[in-house]
């Protein structure tokens, strides 16, 4: 089953450490999003990239980092400022922003875990 | 602000009866409206989209744009229609999408 692969399934992460989270398409879609899942509240955007070498804030980005340096690749880092890592997290991705009805295809999911 | 909400986080119905999974949104412009499922250890996915006026797996949803409304419908539910389901929306030149908090459906046998 191609389309979105997010690795790896699940992660521990230290006090103080970074973490990155992989998410790679082969659907050749320009557009790429990362979400955070909370029990009760749904999907919140965390960053997302209409294209490659730009990015853009979401609604919860801080305490979070991503590059889009290829068009297959939006890997996310949790980096030690965000005060509340744990949670499920979902990359998708689409057809270009632009194009306002098509859907967005999701990966499997990470989930975090802080020891 | 974009927002969307559904009002139910648990909706639990027998075998063969009428579903409604309700969805309301609030958004300035003319918004696109989807409704994504999860099944059980299997990923989020597209279920329907307004635009499309579809049905699929028997459900459909009609956007009310006088109530701001895009309720998820199903005339007899299945055991396997029990899931996750995000109501969703975008702008209509596709600017983010933002998801309500999610109905867990569950279909008694």
């Amino acid at each position: 089953d191609g389309g979105i692969t997010q690795s790896p399934k699940y992660l521990f992460r230290k006090e103080g450490q970074n973490v990155t989270l992989s998410c790679e398409q082969n659907l050749n879609h320009d557009a790429m999003y990362w979400y955070r899942q909370d029990p009760g509240q749904g999907l919140r955007l965390i960053y997302y990239s209409q294209i490659v070498n730009d990015f853009q804030k979401g609604d919860i980005a801080e305490g979070y980092s991503v590059s889009r340096e290829k068009k297959e690749s939006f890997p996310l880092t949790v980096t030690s400022a965000q005060k509340n890592p744990t949670a499920f997290y979902l990359c998708a991705s689409s057809i270009a922003l632009g194009q306002s009805n098509q859907p967005q295809h999701f990966g499997d999911g990470t989930r975090l875990s802080i020891l | 602000a974009q927002r969307v909400t559904q009002p139910e986080k648990l909706l639990s119905v027998f075998k063969g009866a009428p579903v409604e999974l309700k969805c309301n949104y609030s958004y300035s412009g003319s918004p696109e409206l989807f409704w994504y499922v999860q099944y059980s250890r299997q990923r989020l996915q597209l279920l329907l989209r307004h635009i499309s006026r579809e049905s699929i797996k028997g459900f459909t949803a009609d956007l009310n744009k006088g109530e701001t409304s895009f309720h998820l419908k199903k005339p007899f539910a299945q055991e396997e229609d029990s899931a996750m389901y995000y109501c969703a929306l975008t702008g209509n030149y596709g600017q983010n999408f933002v998801f309500g908090p999610g109905t867990r459906l569950s279909v008694l046998p």
